[in-house]
């Protein structure tokens, strides 16, 4: 049974940077294939992906946002770390992590979201 | 990379069918995944690779992908159909998710 869990502060301050943690269950980041994204939504908004780490160490970003961004995993401890630096009012959004699958087929290559964590609500605010 | 648009909102008649869109430049030439957010809820997959259910997913959902337009039907549709649709492919290194449809149950 996967499941995914994210934990952090619930209230940053602009400029702060956050730090997010993905807490896994039922599956590795070693073993081959296997993905973890970070994915946020605004309220009311649409969702936005922001980073993903693979089982092999390859990372990959959102372009707008990857120079706030930083992502890593900690093998032992079934976790992965998403850090936005620079916080902003209109980061304020549900931050989800996902687990994906490296797929390869008919000559193309995809990656899709099969499990989720519920969502940790992040505020920036002063 | 990719844009993928996606109508605003949908409404459908109870146990009607109805066809949500995703248009992008040669989609087809790309896997279309297809998520059901509820309100307050995380997302759901429903359809991956253009047209494949995950274990648990009614055969009332089924996709289609072809030229510029990806296509998520629902037919024979309920109440507890409600809820927000996303499509969303992989493109040039990155993920590109839809604008969202929110679809109606009349």
């Amino acid at each position: 049974q996967v499941t995914l869990r994210e934990s952090g502060p619930a209230l940053v301050k602009p400029t702060q940077t956050l730090t997010l943690t993905c807490t896994f269950s039922g599956f590795s980041l070693s073993t081959s294939a296997m993905c973890v994204s970070w994915i946020r939504q605004p309220p009311g908004r649409a969702l936005e992906w922001l980073a993903r780490i693979d089982w092999d160490d390859d990372k990959f970003y959102n372009t707008s946002l990857k120079t706030r961004l930083s992502i890593s995993k900690d093998i032992s401890k079934n976790q992965v770390v998403l850090t936005m630096t620079n916080m902003d009012p209109v980061d304020t959004a549900t931050y989800y992590c996902a687990r994906s699958i490296y797929y390869y087929g008919s000559g193309r290559y995809t990656n899709y979201f099969d499990y989720w964590g519920q969502g940790t609500l992040v505020t920036v605010s002063s | 990379s990719s844009e993928l648009t996606q109508s605003l909102s949908v409404s459908v008649a109870l146990g009607q069918t109805a066809r949500i869109t995703c248009g992008g430049n040669n989609i087809g030439s790309k896997n279309v995944h297809w998520y059901q957010q509820k309100t307050g809820q995380a997302p759901v997959l429903v359809i991956y690779r253009d047209s494949n259910r995950p274990s648990g997913i009614p055969e009332r959902f089924s996709g289609s992908n072809s030229g510029n337009t990806a296509t998520l039907t629902i037919s024979r549709a309920q109440a507890g159909d409600e809820a927000d649709y996303y499509c969303q492919v992989w493109d040039s290194r990155t993920v590109v998710f839809g604008g969202g449809t929110k679809v109606t149950v009349l």
